[in-house]
Protein backbone atom coordinates (compact mmCIF):
# COMPACT_ATOMS: atom_id res chain seq x y z
CA UNK A 1 0.00 0.00 0.00
CA UNK A 2 1.40 3.44 -1.19
CA UNK A 3 2.05 6.36 1.74
CA UNK A 4 -0.39 8.81 -0.42
CA UNK A 5 -3.48 7.91 -1.93
CA UNK A 6 -4.81 8.42 -5.54
CA UNK A 7 -7.17 7.05 -7.36
CA UNK A 8 -6.35 4.19 -10.01
CA UNK A 9 -7.86 5.94 -13.01
CA UNK A 10 -9.43 9.05 -14.01
CA UNK A 11 -11.35 9.93 -17.97
CA UNK A 12 -12.03 12.62 -19.73
CA UNK A 13 -13.14 14.08 -23.16
CA UNK A 14 -10.81 15.58 -24.92
CA UNK A 15 -11.28 19.88 -24.38
CA UNK A 16 -12.36 18.71 -20.65
CA UNK A 17 -10.80 19.41 -17.45
CA UNK A 18 -9.98 16.48 -14.55
CA UNK A 19 -8.74 16.75 -11.48
CA UNK A 20 -6.50 14.08 -9.79
CA UNK A 21 -6.62 13.75 -5.77
CA UNK A 22 -3.55 12.65 -3.94
CA UNK A 23 -4.16 12.23 -0.17
CA UNK A 24 -1.96 12.02 2.51
CA UNK A 25 -1.52 12.57 6.40
CA UNK A 26 -0.52 15.25 8.71
CA UNK A 27 3.10 13.87 8.82
CA UNK A 28 3.42 14.25 5.00
CA UNK A 29 1.19 16.37 2.58
CA UNK A 30 -0.66 18.54 5.67
CA UNK A 31 2.92 19.45 7.41
CA UNK A 32 4.95 20.73 4.58
CA UNK A 33 4.09 22.30 0.83
CA UNK A 34 6.18 20.22 -0.94
CA UNK A 35 3.98 18.26 -3.07
CA UNK A 36 4.99 17.47 -6.52
CA UNK A 37 3.38 15.61 -9.35
CA UNK A 38 4.97 13.86 -12.29
CA UNK A 39 3.30 12.53 -15.82
CA UNK A 40 4.75 8.52 -17.33
CA UNK A 41 4.45 7.89 -20.53
CA UNK A 42 4.64 3.84 -21.48
CA UNK A 43 7.81 3.00 -21.32
CA UNK A 44 9.40 6.49 -20.31
CA UNK A 45 11.02 7.99 -16.97
CA UNK A 46 8.68 10.35 -14.85
CA UNK A 47 8.71 13.98 -15.65
CA UNK A 48 7.91 16.53 -13.46
CA UNK A 49 5.12 18.91 -13.92
CA UNK A 50 4.20 20.41 -10.86
CA UNK A 51 6.56 21.65 -7.91
CA UNK A 52 6.07 22.78 -4.42
CA UNK A 53 2.60 22.27 -4.72
CA UNK A 54 1.35 24.53 -7.57
CA UNK A 55 5.15 25.52 -9.07
CA UNK A 56 5.46 25.24 -12.95
CA UNK A 57 8.73 24.24 -14.16
CA UNK A 58 9.61 25.55 -17.55
CA UNK A 59 8.24 24.07 -20.25
CA UNK A 60 5.31 22.55 -18.44
CA UNK A 61 1.61 23.64 -20.38
CA UNK A 62 -0.35 26.33 -17.94
CA UNK A 63 -3.08 23.84 -18.79
CA UNK A 64 -1.66 21.81 -15.43
CA UNK A 65 -2.15 23.42 -12.07
CA UNK A 66 -1.94 22.10 -8.61
CA UNK A 67 -3.78 23.08 -5.31
CA UNK A 68 -3.81 21.39 -1.31
CA UNK A 69 -6.06 21.70 1.20
CA UNK A 70 -5.05 20.13 4.45
CA UNK A 71 -3.80 16.60 3.79
CA UNK A 72 -5.06 16.62 0.12
CA UNK A 73 -3.34 17.93 -2.86
CA UNK A 74 -4.99 18.23 -6.30
CA UNK A 75 -3.08 17.90 -9.82
CA UNK A 76 -6.06 19.75 -12.51
CA UNK A 77 -5.07 19.22 -16.50
CA UNK A 78 -7.67 21.73 -18.27
CA UNK A 79 -7.98 21.21 -21.93
CA UNK A 80 -6.95 17.90 -21.75
CA UNK A 81 -5.24 16.64 -24.90
CA UNK A 82 -4.88 13.21 -25.98
CA UNK A 83 -0.64 13.38 -25.20
CA UNK A 84 -2.18 13.86 -21.27
CA UNK A 85 -3.08 10.38 -21.43
CA UNK A 86 -0.61 8.97 -19.33
CA UNK A 87 -0.16 7.49 -15.63
CA UNK A 88 0.40 10.51 -12.73
CA UNK A 89 1.84 10.70 -9.35
CA UNK A 90 2.16 12.62 -6.60
CA UNK A 91 4.95 12.45 -4.60
CA UNK A 92 5.41 14.52 -1.08
CA UNK A 93 8.25 15.54 1.25
CA UNK A 94 7.63 13.42 4.41
CA UNK A 95 9.80 14.78 7.14
CA UNK A 96 13.42 13.11 8.35
CA UNK A 97 12.93 9.72 9.02
CA UNK A 98 11.18 8.72 6.06
CA UNK A 99 11.98 11.76 3.51
CA UNK A 100 9.69 11.41 0.07
CA UNK A 101 6.60 9.15 -0.35
CA UNK A 102 4.68 8.74 -3.57
CA UNK A 103 1.24 7.84 -4.47
CA UNK A 104 0.31 4.33 -6.27
CA UNK A 105 -0.44 6.52 -9.20
CA UNK A 106 -3.53 7.41 -11.42
CA UNK A 107 -4.09 6.46 -15.12
CA UNK A 108 -5.10 9.31 -16.83
CA UNK A 109 -7.61 7.51 -20.14
CA UNK A 110 -8.37 10.71 -23.08
CA UNK A 111 -11.27 9.22 -24.32
CA UNK B 1 21.16 20.94 -20.12
CA UNK B 2 21.14 18.23 -16.89
CA UNK B 3 21.57 14.68 -18.02
CA UNK B 4 21.66 11.68 -15.78
CA UNK B 5 22.24 9.10 -17.71
CA UNK B 6 22.21 5.17 -16.22
CA UNK B 7 24.02 2.11 -16.81
CA UNK B 8 22.11 -0.87 -18.78
CA UNK B 9 19.87 -3.51 -18.20
CA UNK B 10 21.25 -6.68 -16.39
CA UNK B 11 19.92 -9.67 -16.09
CA UNK B 12 21.35 -11.91 -13.16
CA UNK B 13 20.81 -14.81 -11.13
CA UNK B 14 19.14 -14.82 -7.55
CA UNK B 15 22.26 -14.77 -5.30
CA UNK B 16 24.08 -12.68 -7.07
CA UNK B 17 25.64 -9.01 -6.48
CA UNK B 18 25.18 -6.06 -8.69
CA UNK B 19 26.14 -2.69 -8.72
CA UNK B 20 24.30 0.22 -11.03
CA UNK B 21 25.32 3.50 -11.80
CA UNK B 22 24.55 6.88 -12.55
CA UNK B 23 25.89 9.71 -14.23
CA UNK B 24 25.17 13.27 -14.11
CA UNK B 25 25.92 16.36 -16.47
CA UNK B 26 25.24 19.83 -17.06
CA UNK B 27 25.17 20.77 -13.46
CA UNK B 28 26.83 20.66 -10.06
CA UNK B 29 26.94 17.19 -9.00
CA UNK B 30 28.39 17.83 -5.73
CA UNK B 31 25.10 20.71 -5.19
CA UNK B 32 21.98 18.45 -5.14
CA UNK B 33 21.03 14.83 -4.20
CA UNK B 34 20.79 12.10 -5.76
CA UNK B 35 18.39 9.45 -5.17
CA UNK B 36 16.63 6.28 -6.53
CA UNK B 37 13.58 4.99 -7.27
CA UNK B 38 11.91 1.54 -7.45
CA UNK B 39 9.41 0.63 -10.55
CA UNK B 40 7.95 -2.47 -10.30
CA UNK B 41 6.89 -4.62 -13.08
CA UNK B 42 3.27 -2.99 -13.47
CA UNK B 43 3.76 -0.83 -10.55
CA UNK B 44 4.12 2.61 -9.00
CA UNK B 45 6.91 4.32 -7.80
CA UNK B 46 8.63 3.63 -4.83
CA UNK B 47 11.27 6.26 -3.20
CA UNK B 48 14.81 3.93 -2.15
CA UNK B 49 17.06 6.71 -0.75
CA UNK B 50 19.23 9.60 -1.17
CA UNK B 51 22.75 10.45 -1.28
CA UNK B 52 24.87 13.87 -1.37
CA UNK B 53 27.72 13.52 -2.95
CA UNK B 54 29.37 16.55 -1.89
CA UNK B 55 30.16 14.73 1.59
CA UNK B 56 28.31 11.33 1.02
CA UNK B 57 25.52 11.98 3.33
CA UNK B 58 22.94 8.85 2.77
CA UNK B 59 19.50 8.26 3.76
CA UNK B 60 17.04 5.33 3.53
CA UNK B 61 13.52 5.05 3.02
CA UNK B 62 12.53 2.47 5.70
CA UNK B 63 11.52 -0.13 3.56
CA UNK B 64 14.79 -0.29 1.95
CA UNK B 65 17.11 0.15 4.86
CA UNK B 66 19.69 -2.62 4.81
CA UNK B 67 18.24 -4.08 1.35
CA UNK B 68 20.54 -1.82 -0.80
CA UNK B 69 23.61 0.47 -0.93
CA UNK B 70 23.96 3.80 -1.92
CA UNK B 71 27.15 5.40 -2.79
CA UNK B 72 28.98 7.94 -5.35
CA UNK B 73 31.89 9.09 -6.36
CA UNK B 74 31.75 12.39 -6.74
CA UNK B 75 35.35 12.58 -8.69
CA UNK B 76 33.47 11.63 -11.56
CA UNK B 77 29.98 12.93 -11.03
CA UNK B 78 28.30 9.24 -10.64
CA UNK B 79 26.21 7.67 -7.83
CA UNK B 80 25.31 3.55 -7.68
CA UNK B 81 22.57 1.35 -6.42
CA UNK B 82 24.25 -1.84 -5.05
CA UNK B 83 23.15 -5.39 -3.61
CA UNK B 84 24.94 -7.79 -2.35
CA UNK B 85 22.68 -11.01 -2.90
CA UNK B 86 19.63 -10.32 -5.24
CA UNK B 87 16.44 -12.25 -4.95
CA UNK B 88 13.63 -12.64 -7.44
CA UNK B 89 11.98 -9.86 -6.04
CA UNK B 90 14.25 -7.12 -7.19
CA UNK B 91 13.00 -7.45 -10.37
CA UNK B 92 11.71 -4.02 -11.11
CA UNK B 93 12.93 -0.56 -13.73
CA UNK B 94 15.15 1.27 -11.28
CA UNK B 95 15.54 5.04 -11.68
CA UNK B 96 17.96 7.73 -10.46
CA UNK B 97 16.89 11.46 -10.26
CA UNK B 98 18.29 14.33 -8.94
CA UNK B 99 16.61 15.72 -5.90
CA UNK B 100 16.74 19.45 -4.86
CA UNK B 101 19.18 20.01 -1.76
CA UNK B 102 16.48 21.71 0.38
CA UNK B 103 13.33 20.33 -1.02
CA UNK B 104 13.88 16.78 -1.80
CA UNK B 105 11.82 17.44 -4.86
CA UNK B 106 12.70 15.10 -7.19
CA UNK B 107 13.58 17.07 -10.68
CA UNK B 108 15.45 15.61 -13.71
CA UNK B 109 15.22 11.69 -14.13
CA UNK B 110 17.44 9.10 -15.58
CA UNK B 111 16.31 6.73 -18.25
CA UNK B 112 16.04 3.88 -15.89
CA UNK B 113 17.68 0.52 -15.58
CA UNK B 114 15.86 -2.29 -16.24
CA UNK B 115 16.88 -5.48 -13.79
CA UNK B 116 15.69 -8.54 -13.69
CA UNK B 117 16.59 -11.18 -11.53
CA UNK B 118 15.61 -15.00 -13.11
CA UNK B 119 16.98 -18.71 -12.16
Amino acid sequence: QSALTQPASVSGSPGQSITISCTGTSSDVGSYNLVSWYQQHPGKAPKLMIYEVSKRPSGVSNRFSGSKSGNTASLTISGLQAEDEADYYCCSYAGSSTYVVFGGGTKLTVL
Amino acid sequence: EVQLVQSGAEVKKPGESLKISCKGSGYSFTSYWIGWVRQMPGKGLEWMGIIYPGDSDTRYSPSFQGQVTISADKSISTAYLQWSSLKASDTAMYYCARQDFDTLTPDYWGQGTLVTVSS
